[in-house]
């Protein structure tokens, strides 16, 4: 069965400094893997996707992420953070054997102080 | 600018009403999908549809029920509302797997439903 983990309910940074939001996950076939982000009130939002090839994905607004298959994770990272990054991130991963299902993680809330 | 669109972002009702939670797409998109999103336990799938009148379960389809008689329309129905079934529920819809792998979710802005 696919499942994902996010370790960490909030993470806290300084605008300026890296962040980094972790994500590890289980699935039979190979994954597929997704960040999205919910802003207050809003839906959730596209950030970027691993499907093969180069470890290092890069998405929306600056975010970039790692793809790890020895430990299988898949960090959100970027290099400086500001205010507005403030937000509810998910990961989540779908089965590449054909399945439909995509299977989110528990969230991790991201603050980022000025 | 595509979208998906929830027709109700708040909805209150009492325990024992009938509850549908309409969903429609612009995007001719063959799969759709019902999430709840609670605190702490993230999204959880309820029900998918990947074409115009089939279902199937996800990972929490008890309670619940759902409609596709057209293809830009997903209904997620509680046929007997129950307090524990108050949540934010969340509909997405994507294009089918043979459209290029791993097709990204659209999501709505969300049914914010309380049960009293």
């Amino acid at each position: 069965a696919q499942s994902v983990a996010q370790p960490e309910d909030q993470v806290n940074v300084a605008e300026g400094n890296p962040l980094t939001v972790k994500c590890t996950y289980s699935v039979s076939g190979n994954p597929y893997l997704f960040w999205y982000v919910q802003y207050p009130n809003r839906g959730l939002q596209f950030l970027l996707k691993y499907i093969t090839g180069d470890n290092l994905v890069k998405g929306s607004y600056g975010f970039e992420a790692e793809f790890n298959k020895s430990q299988t994770s898949f960090h959100l990272k970027k290099p400086s953070a500001l205010v507005s990054d403030s937000a509810l991130y998910f990961c989540a991963v779908r089965d590449s054997n054909g399945g439909f299902k995509t299977i989110f993680g528990a969230g991790t809330r991201l603050f980022v102080k000025a | 600018d595509v979208k998906v669109t929830q027709s109700s972002r708040y909805l209150v009702k009492r325990t024992g009403e009938k509850v549908f939670l309409e969903c429609v797409q612009d995007m001719d998109h063959e799969n759709m999908f019902w999430y709840r999103q609670d605190p702490g336990l993230g999204l959880r799938l309820i029900y998918f549809s990947y074409d115009v009148k089939m279902k199937e379960k996800g990972d929490i389809p008890e309670g619940y029920s759902v409609s596709r008689e057209k293809k830009e329309r997903f209904s997620l129905i509680l046929e007997s509302a129950s307090t524990n079934q108050t949540s934010m529920y969340l509909c997405a819809s994507s294009p089918s797997q043979g459209a290029g792998g791993a097709n990204v979710l659209t999501f709505g802005a969300g049914s914010r439903l309380t049960v009293l």
